[in-house]
């Protein structure tokens, strides 16, 4: 079975440029996961869906973050502009379902975003 | 707010001695509780997943407990080997995962 698929891998840019980063899903999970992975930290949600509705996005810097799920399959997770600060691994999982009983997630291999 | 701390935050150990990471969270009102395992560069590898009806985990060398009440987890390498050199990350499951900042393990050969 294919795992989470993550494109790129790496990336940098400059400070007030725009970046954006793809996920493709196990297939068959309904929930997808954006986790921002600082240096030295744990992975903080981003943004979650379940199909392609939004189930949480309260730690989603909507000023400069925007993140979508055409057909509730891949996603998309944008930056623009993008800050010094946003320099981290973003990390894009998924699971079965969501809520309740947990579900567990599986993890891509991420892309590394460095700020310049 | 559910908060997930990992001691100590790095650990070196000579191959063949056990590992003993600790991770602690504040709110014991939680679905399960993972084990990850991150390599440089890479994304995160589940480990264990212990419900929270359960005490402990067991898979090959590893070994995890879970004691809710006191907002505790332990996981346990046995005969560590230069290949379990890698960040140890614990996540506890409410309604979401909350991660701690992870415990980086290096092996001595």
């Amino acid at each position: 079975e294919a795992g989470v698929a993550q494109s790129p891998r790496y990336k940098i840019i400059e400070k007030r440029q725009s970046v954006a980063f793809w996920c493709n899903p196990i297939s068959g999970h309904a929930t997808l996961y954006w986790y921002q992975q600082i240096l030295g930290q744990g992975p903080k949600l981003l943004i979650q869906f379940q199909n392609n509705g939004v189930v949480d996005d309260s730690q989603l810097p909507k000023d400069r973050f925007s993140a979508e799920r055409l057909k509730g399959v891949d996603s998309t997770l944008k930056i623009q502009p993008a800050k010094l600060e946003d320099s981290a691994v973003y990390l894009c999982a998924s699971s079965l379902g969501a809520g309740g009983e947990y579900n567990e997630q599986f993890f891509g291999p991420g892309t590394r975003l460095t700020v310049l | 707010k559910q908060e997930v701390t990992q001691i100590p935050a790095a650990l070196s150990v000579p191959e063949g001695e056990n590992l003993v990471l600790n991770c602690s969270f504040t709110d014991s009102a939680i679905y399960n509780l993972q084990w990850f395992r991150q390599d440089p560069g890479k994304g995160l590898t589940s480990l264990l997943l212990i419900q929270s009806s359960q005490r402990e985990q067991t898979s090959g060398r590893l070994n995890a407990s879970l004691d809710k009440s006191s907002g505790r987890s332990t996981l346990y390498i046995a005969a560590s080997q230069p290949g379990d050199s890698a960040t140890y990350l614990c996540a506890v499951v409410d309604y979401k995962l909350s991660f701690g900042a992870g415990t980086t393990v290096t092996v001595r050969a």
